[in-house]
Formats: C-alpha cells, sequence, structure tokens
C-alpha cells in the first residue's frame, strides 16, 4: 500500500515570496491533516479536512496561509507571502475516517527554509 | 486543555540494553494516546496507541508502551535497544476531539 506522498521534499525562497506544497494521502483516507513542524518542536496541527470540507482550521494564520482539498483527494498548501518564522517541516497526513481513535499516517514532509 | 510532556530532551542507553522514553498527559476525558518516531529527513512513523483494554500496548519494531491511568502516564520500552532505534519519538494524545496533540519529542541515542 503506497504512503502519503508529499512534494516537493525542500524548498528554499526568500521572504514575502509565495510557495506551494501538495499532498497525495493514503488511497480511501477520507481524512487529511496539514501540520507544521518547527525545528525542536512536536507537529501543531495547521488543518484538518473530512473529504473536501474544512472541520478544523483554527490554528491556521489565514492572513497567509490558505489550503484546498477540491476533489476530496489530494491538497495543496500555500503560504503568500512567506515569512521568516515560516521556516519548518510541513507535513501532511492522513486517517480512515478522522474519528479519534483512527492512525493518523504521515508523509515525509516538506522542508521550508525562508531567507 | 489537553496536553503531553516529554520530560527528558534526550535518552542515552547502551546497545542491548533496556530503554524507556518517558510520556505523560492530561486530557478531561478518556484518553487516545500515541507513540510515533521519526528518523532524519522523514516524516513520522506510527509506533504503536493505546484506545482502550489491555494497559501494556506492543506495538512495531519490538516496542511496547504501558498505560497507567494514575499516573496519567504512556511510557514507551524496548527490552532490548538496537543502534538502529536511534531517532526523535514523539508521544501525542488525542482526548474526545479530532486534534493530536504531540509532546516536544525525546532523542533517544543507542551506542554500540
Amino acid at each position: 500500500e503506497a504512503g502519503v506522498a508529499q512534494s516537493p521534499r525542500y524548498k528554499i525562497i526568500e521572504k514575502r515570496q509565495s510557495v506551494a506544497f501538495w499532498c497525495n494521502p493514503i488511497s480511501g483516507h477520507a481524512t487529511l491533516y496539514w501540520y507544521q513542524q518547527i525545528l525542536g518542536q512536536g507537529p501543531k496541527l495547521l488543518i484538518q479536512f473530512q473529504n473536501n470540507g474544512v472541520v478544523d482550521d483554527s490554528q491556521l494564520p489565514k492572513d497567509r496561509f490558505s489550503a484546498e482539498r477540491l476533489k476530496g483527494v489530494d491538497s495543496t498548501l500555500k503560504i503568500q507571502p512567506a515569512k521568516l518564522e515560516d521556516s519548518a517541516v510541513y507535513l501532511c497526513a492522513s486517517s480512515l475516517a478522522g474519528v479519534s481513535t483512527d492512525t493518523q499516517y504521515f508523509g515525509p514532509g516538506t522542508r521550508l527554509t525562508v531567507l | 486543555a489537553q496536553s503531553v510532556a516529554q520530560p527528558e530532551d534526550q535518552v542515552n542507553v547502551a546497545e542491548g540494553n533496556p530503554l524507556t522514553v518517558k510520556c505523560t498527559y492530561s486530557v478531561s476525558g478518556n484518553p487516545y494516546l500515541f507513540w510515533y518516531v521519526q528518523y532524519p529527513n522523514r516524516g513520522l512513523q506510527f509506533l504503536l496507541k493505546y484506545i482502550t483494554g489491555d494497559n501494556l500496548v506492543k506495538g512495531s519494531y519490538g516496542f511496547e508502551a504501558e498505560f497507567n491511568k494514575s499516573q496519567t502516564s504512556f511510557h514507551l520500552k524496548k527490552p532490548s535497544a538496537l543502534v538502529s532505534d536511534s531517532a526523535l519519538y514523539f508521544c501525542a494524545v488525542r482526548d474526545g476531539s479530532d486534534k493530536l496533540i504531540f509532546g516536544t519529542g525525546t532523542r533517544l541515542q543507542v551506542f554500540p
């Protein structure tokens, strides 16, 4: 079974530029998550989708971050404009149904460096 | 609000010795507890979880964890450490909400 796919793996941009990350979840998984992992910290949830609807985006900085999952499968996370503090690893995860007992499976992440 | 603490930034152990990585949690309802491992430049890999039932949970790669409700702990253990176990370990907790809250991670270093 293929895991969660993410691209690109690495991205370096200058502040105020824009960037987009792509995620393809495990086939059949209804729930998709984007996390931000700053160096030395645990992952922090940015947004959760159930199929193509947003379940929780309370920690997404909506003035600069946006995400979509238009067809209920793959998803894109965008940052515009980027700030220095956005340097982090962006992890995508998916789970079967999104209930509390579900296991979340993570992709390899995209390491973003903002100069 | 739910939270999870990993009191040790780093744990050092000799190969072949038992290892323990500590985790304590705080939730308002029944806890659902998870352990993940992260290797360099890789995403998080699921090791095991506690939902209900037997307090001793067995997971991948010979790891196990013991749920202790009175001490609100969920320590990760392995009877005999391998050098290849060296990685960053994260404990995470969920209560009735869907949000998974992670600890700050513990770096495990296994010396040959």
